[in-house]
């Protein structure tokens, strides 16, 4: 299987609740990035964080990465109906990117 | 305005009809990369570049090349294209780990 697994698939919530996503990856990375895409269009960074680190904060978002566990999680807090888009996690070791297979997120308004 | 551009955007074509998808960024990066995206599905790395001449395959090389004559430009090639190679496209560049994506193209082979 991929190395960057995200988890739940799917989640669907109500404008205002917080959505967290998952991430697990399976080798050595350097650093971490999570990504958002609309539909069909291309992927907008978000945030990323690096393999020495263990919090990153960026407005609504924050990321933890545990490297002894080889997973990271997104949180969107106070989530808006803007935020419907497909989540994706990459790492990266040397040039080499892996994306997990994301996870769409709905906010219902 | 810094950013990634792909041309072309959507291409229809037939099995066996050599093709290029072009990329090009403006913002000096070392590093560019190609990928595909098949429906639902995250993003699976073709080849990549960290400088001028020196590129690597990565996840899904298989029936693409690519070339780095210069820091700007890093086209994809399909000398032979067959119908497993319809996707979604898109090329990145970095300089510091966050990659900055394309608009992607769209490629049909028939």
């Amino acid at each position: 299987s991929q190395q960057g697994e995200e988890d739940p698939q799917a989640l669907s919530i109500q404008e205002g609740e917080n959505a967290t996503m998952n991430c697990s990856y399976k080798t050595s990375i350097n650093n971490l990035q999570w990504y958002r895409q609309n539909s069909g269009r291309g992927l907008v960074h978000l945030i990323l964080i690096r393999s020495n680190e263990r919090e990153k904060h960026s407005g609504r978002l924050r990321v933890t990465l545990d490297t002894s566990k080889k997973s990271s999680s997104l949180l969107i807090t106070a989530s808006r109906a803007a935020d419907t888009a497909s989540y994706f996690c990459a790492t990266s070791n040397a040039g080499k990117s892996t994306f997990g297979d994301g996870t769409t997120l709905t906010v219902k308004p | 305005e810094a950013q990634v551009t792909q041309n072309p955007r959507y291409l229809i074509t037939v099995t066996g009809k050599k093709l290029t998808v072009t990329c090009s960024q403006n913002m000096n990066h070392e590093y560019m990369s190609w990928y595909r995206q098949d429906p639902g599905l995250g993003l699976r790395q073709i080849y990549y570049s960290m400088n001028v001449e020196v590129t690597d395959k990565g996840d899904v090389p298989e029936g693409y090349k690519v070339s780095r004559k210069e820091k700007r430009n890093f086209p994809l090639i399909l000398e032979s294209p067959s119908p497993n190679q319809t996707s979604l496209y898109f090329c990145a560049s970095s300089l510091s780990g966050e990659q900055f994506f394309g608009p992607g193209t769209r490629l049909t082979v028939l």
